[in-house]
């Protein structure tokens, strides 16, 4: 079955620095979708990405969608002590989302 | 607009007792996805759900996990004679389609917690 992985499972970052995290799918993905999840919360929306090499930015964010729609990042820059919590991708094929085990950004202030 | 919601929101039982999960979708979302998050994973497709219809039930376990979601009410995952495994949180979803670029809106989890 699809199988999604993604790196670092923790990233300790000073607040004001820029930070990465990869998203690998083993299959092609239709789409792939990023969710943000604080500490006792619930997954939260953050952005959709449908098309090879698409690249949405929100804010400090930006997010990448590989061009053979296998991969995917997210890139936080100056990040700020709100950006702590788990960011998960969640690769779309159908309606069924496979998640990723998330990574887990802590902020140094 | 009410987004998603989930009763319990934490749910504790002995070994052996049954477990009853809710969910009610967004208005206007006739689509339901059951999801379990074990500690420190990421998150586990159970089961999708329409109206009176299971869709696919792939990630369900084969024993003691059952899914509905009547024509009238909530959704409910049921879980009977838990095990400590069993805890975790539970998370539903809901969409307006099964198109695959409709987003998947998050309840708020119930966590349980099996003695």
């Amino acid at each position: 079955g699809q199988q999604v992985m993604q790196i670092p499972q923790y990233q300790h970052v000073q607040e004001g620095e820029d930070f990465t995290t990869y998203c690998n799918s083993s299959t092609t993905l239709s789409n792939i979708q990023w969710y943000k999840q604080r500490p006792g919360g619930h997954p939260v929306f953050l952005i959709q990405l449908v098309k090879s090499g698409e690249v949405k930015k929100q804010k400090r964010l930006t997010f990448q969608f590989g061009e053979a729609k296998k991969n995917s990042s997210l890139h936080i820059t100056a990040t700020q002590t709100t950006d702590v919590g788990t960011y998960f991708c969640a690769g779309n094929n159908d309606y069924k989302l496979s998640f990723g085990a998330g990574t887990t950004v802590t902020v140094r202030a | 607009n009410a987004g998603v919601m989930q009763n319990p929101r934490h749910l504790v039982r002995r070994r052996g007792q049954e477990a009853r999960l809710r969910c009610s979708p967004m208005k206007g979302h006739s689509h339901v996805y059951w999801y379990r998050q074990l500690p420190e994973e990421g998150l586990k497709f159970m089961v999708y759900l329409q109206k009176e219809n299971i869709i696919d039930e792939s990630g369900m376990p084969k024993e003691r996990f059952s899914a509905e979601f009547p024509k009238e009410g909530p959704s409910i995952l049921r879980i009977q004679q838990v095990v400590r495994g069993d805890s975790a949180a539970y998370f539903c979803a809901s969409s307006p389609t099964s198109r695959f670029t409709d987003t998947q809106y998050f309840g708020p989890g119930t966590r349980l917690t099996v003695l």
